[in-house]
C-alpha cells in the first residue's frame, strides 16, 4: 500500500492565483480529512468527509477555501484567490473507522507558499 | 472550547534516558486521545490511542496514560534513542458523534547520541 498520496509536495504561487491541492486516500478507507499546519496555529482540521460526503467544514477559514471528494479515491482542496496568510503545510489523512488506532494515516503534506 | 496544551515545547535529553511528555486539555468530556509522532517534512504517525474509559496503553518502549478527570495525559518513553527524535503531538476527540480531533502544538524532542 502506497499510503496517502498528496500532490504537489511543494507549491509556490503568487497572491491572487488559484491553488489546487490533491489527495488520494488509502483504498478502502471511509474517512478523509484535510488539515493545515502553521507555526502559529499548529495543526487545524479544515474539513472531513465520510463516504465522499462532507461532514464538518467548520474549520474552513473562508469562502476562498473549498474541498471536494468526487469519488472514494480522490479529493481536492482549492484556494481561490490565494493570499500570503494561506502559506502553510496542508495535510490529507484517511481513516477506516474501527481499525485502531482508528487507522489514521497522514500523507506527507503539501507545503504551500503564497508570495 | 477545547484547548490542548503540551509542555515543554522542546526537550533535549541524552540517549538512554527515560522521559515524560505532557499533554493537558481543558474539557474532560473526551471520547479518546491519541499520541502522534511527526518527523521533519513528514506527516503524522499515530503511536497510541487511549479510549476515555482506559487509563493507559503500551506499545514497546512507549506508554501513554490518561487521567480524564484532571484533563491530563502523559507519554512515557523508556530508554530513549536518537531515532526517537521527532515532534510528538497529542490530540483529543470530543464525542462519539464527531470525528474531529483537536491537536496540541507538540513537543519537539531531541535525543543526543
Amino acid at each position: 500500500d502506497a499510503g496517502v498520496i498528496q500532490s504537489p509536495r511543494h507549491e509556490v504561487t503568487e497572491m491572487g492565483q488559484e491553488v489546487t491541492l490533491r489527495c488520494k486516500p488509502i483504498s478502502g478507507h471511509d474517512y478523509l480529512f484535510w488539515y493545515r499546519q502553521t507555526m502559529m496555529r499548529g495543526l487545524e482540521l479544515l474539513i472531513y468527509f465520510n463516504n465522499n460526503v462532507p461532514i464538518d467544514d467548520s474549520g474552513m477559514p473562508e469562502d476562498r477555501f473549498s474541498a471536494k471528494m468526487p469519488n472514494a479515491s480522490f479529493s481536492t482542496l482549492k484556494i481561490q484567490p490565494s493570499e500570503p496568510r494561506d502559506s502553510a503545510v496542508y495535510f490529507c489523512a484517511s481513516s477506516l473507522v474501527g481499525r485502531g488506532p482508528e487507522g489514521y494515516t497522514f500523507g506527507s503534506g503539501t507545503r504551500l507558499t503564497v508570495v | 472550547k477545547q484547548e490542548v496544551t503540551q509542555i515543554p515545547a522542546a526537550l533535549s535529553v541524552p540517549e538512554g534516558e527515560n522521559l515524560v511528555l505532557n499533554c493537558s486539555f481543558t474539557d474532560s468530556a473526551i471520547y479518546n486521545l491519541q499520541w502522534f509522532r511527526q518527523d521533519p517534512g513528514k506527516g503524522l504517525t499515530s503511536l497510541l490511542l487511549i479510549q476515555s474509559s482506559q487509563r493507559e496503553q503500551t506499545s514497546g518502549r512507549l506508554n501513554a496514560s490518561l487521567d480524564k478527570s484532571s484533563g491530563r495525559s502523559t507519554l512515557y518513553i523508556a530508554a530513549s534513542q536518537p531515532g526517537d527524535s521527532a515532534t510528538y503531538l497529542c490530540a483529543v476527540r470530543q464525542t462519539s458523534g464527531t470525528y474531529k480531533y483537536i491537536f496540541g502544538t507538540g513537543t519537539r524532542l531531541k535525543v543526543l547520541a
